[in-house]
């Protein structure tokens, strides 16, 4: 498959624990974003790479939430001392150029 | 916020009738881009219309631009029952990095 991936597909924390998340882009893709949804809503935009340069975070992003691309090729979002609001679908996505965004299956996280 | 919103936030329709979504945003963009959410899965890319571009088709898909008045629309012809989805409009504004998504419509198409 050579679609975007990402795992895991589902995790389920306690309030307080850390959570990591991985995406794996389309092999040329050089750009990748990092997006939240949550039920009803669209994707809200968390962050961008091209390559492994992060280019822009969300201000609404807080301290808590990390992201990494080393050697722009994988990417992983990390969420530290998870509260219940983090609970979400967390969407990867890839693409080339300004063109379309691939996205993967997402990683949805529940936080109790 | 830069976020479009789109209009309808529902839409319900019998098979076989056509499908318009509306999309409004705030500021310039480079372009704006359609996609499909089925529930629980990823999205799914449907057009790409650039800011110089008026109307663009693929398939029972028809996307149009007005930048006048910052407006784009989704006309889904002859829908069918594998067509419920939630649609969403999303914009690559000029001189930025990222695409913003709106709200979404949810479509609904009745067998």
């Amino acid at each position: 498959d050579t679609g975007v991936s990402q795992d895991p597909r589902h995790k389920i924390t306690k309030r307080g624990q850390n959570v990591t998340f991985r995406c794996d882009p389309i092999s040329e893709h050089n750009r990748l974003y990092w997006y939240r949804q949550t039920l009803g809503q669209g994707p809200e935009f968390l962050t961008y790479f091209q390559n492994e340069a992060q280019l822009e975070k969300s201000r609404l992003l807080s301290d808590r939430f990390s992201a990494e691309r080393p050697k722009g090729s994988f990417s992983t979002l990390e969420i530290q001392r998870t509260e219940q609001g983090d609970s979400a679908m967390y969407l990867c996505a890839s693409s080339l150029e300004e063109g379309e965004l691939f996205f993967g299956e997402g990683s949805r996280l529940t936080v109790l | 916020s830069q976020q479009g919103e789109e209009d309808p936030q529902a839409l319900s329709i019998q098979e076989g009738e056509n499908a318009t979504m509306n999309c409004s945003y705030k500021t310039s963009i480079n372009n704006l881009q359609w996609y499909r959410q089925n529930s629980g899965r990823g999205l799914v890319h449907l057009i790409l219309i650039r800011s110089n571009e008026r109307e663009k088709h693929s398939g029972r898909l028809r996307v149009t631009l007005d930048t006048s008045k910052k407006s784009s629309s989704l006309l889904i012809t002859a829908s069918r029952a594998a067509d419920t989805a939630s649609y969403f409009c999303a914009c690559r504004y000029t001189g930025g990095f990222k695409t913003i998504f709106g709200a979404g419509t949810r479509l609904f198409v009745k067998a």
